[in-house]
């Protein structure tokens, strides 16, 4: 059974860091694309971004670029999201996802962690 | 960037009853829309991958259809737990892009 639990959420303030993992199990976790993606409180769904099974691909929204970092760690078998320069938009609920090996769909989804920016 | 326009924002309908929702892209996303349901305090599940797919364990009611920009999810029959939103994707094109929602409540 494929299981993914994000960690790391909490309260930050705006232009602070924070680093956010997502430890996987149940799955052959080197061979699979992982992604993030983030529920701003009562909105829809936004993909943050996508690195693929040897870390050597990342892809991110533009609104993330040059503040956001994903790696992995496949000998731990967990994803992780390093945020900084934190903005109060940022604030939401940040799900990790699977998406197999051949970049598929989002298939299975984290229970999220929850981000908040504010002073 | 693909935009996902989903239509309605709201439907209404009762069990037993047959929904249609609507995910039109701003351009052709050669079929390799999604279909997730999120029901509250949950994280979304796949209904649907490649337009008309469904993933595994998802009943035969949902289906899906469309291809270039028009995508259709349906489901024949509405039972109580179906009522949730749906939100289609695109993964045609970086960045991936999610529809703003269709949200399905009880009449």
């Amino acid at each position: 059974e494929v299981l993914l639990l994000e960690s790391g959420g909490g309260l930050v303030q705006p232009g602070g860091s924070l680093r956010l993992s997502c430890a996987a199990s149940g799955f052959t976790f080197s061979s699979y694309v992982m992604n993030w993606l983030r529920q701003a409180p009562g909105k829809g769904l936004e993909w943050v971004s996508t690195i693929s099974g040897s870390g050597g691909t990342t892809h991110y929204v533009d609104s993330v670029k040059g503040r956001f970092t994903v790696s992995r760690d496949n000998s731990k078998n967990t994803l992780y999201l390093q945020m900084n320069s934190l903005r109060a938009e940022d604030t939401a609920l940040y799900y990790c996802a699977e998406r197999g090996t051949n970049w598929g769909p989002f298939n299975m989804w984290g229970q999220g962690t929850m981000v908040t920016v504010s002073s | 960037e693909i935009l996902l326009t989903q239509s309605p924002a709201t439907l209404s309908l009762s069990p037993g009853e047959r929904a249609t929702l609507s995910c039109r892209a701003s351009q052709s996303v050669s079929s390799t829309l999604v279909w997730y349901q999120q029901k509250p305090g949950q994280a979304p599940r796949l209904l649907i991958y490649d337009a008309s797919n469904r993933a595994t364990g998802i009943p035969a009611r949902f289906s899906g259809s469309g291809s270039g920009t028009d995508y259709t999810l349906t489901i024949s029959s509405l039972e109580p737990d179906d009522f949730a939103v749906y939100y289609c994707q695109q993964r045609s094109n970086w960045p991936i892009t999610f529809g703003q929602g269709t949200r399905l409540e009880i009449k």
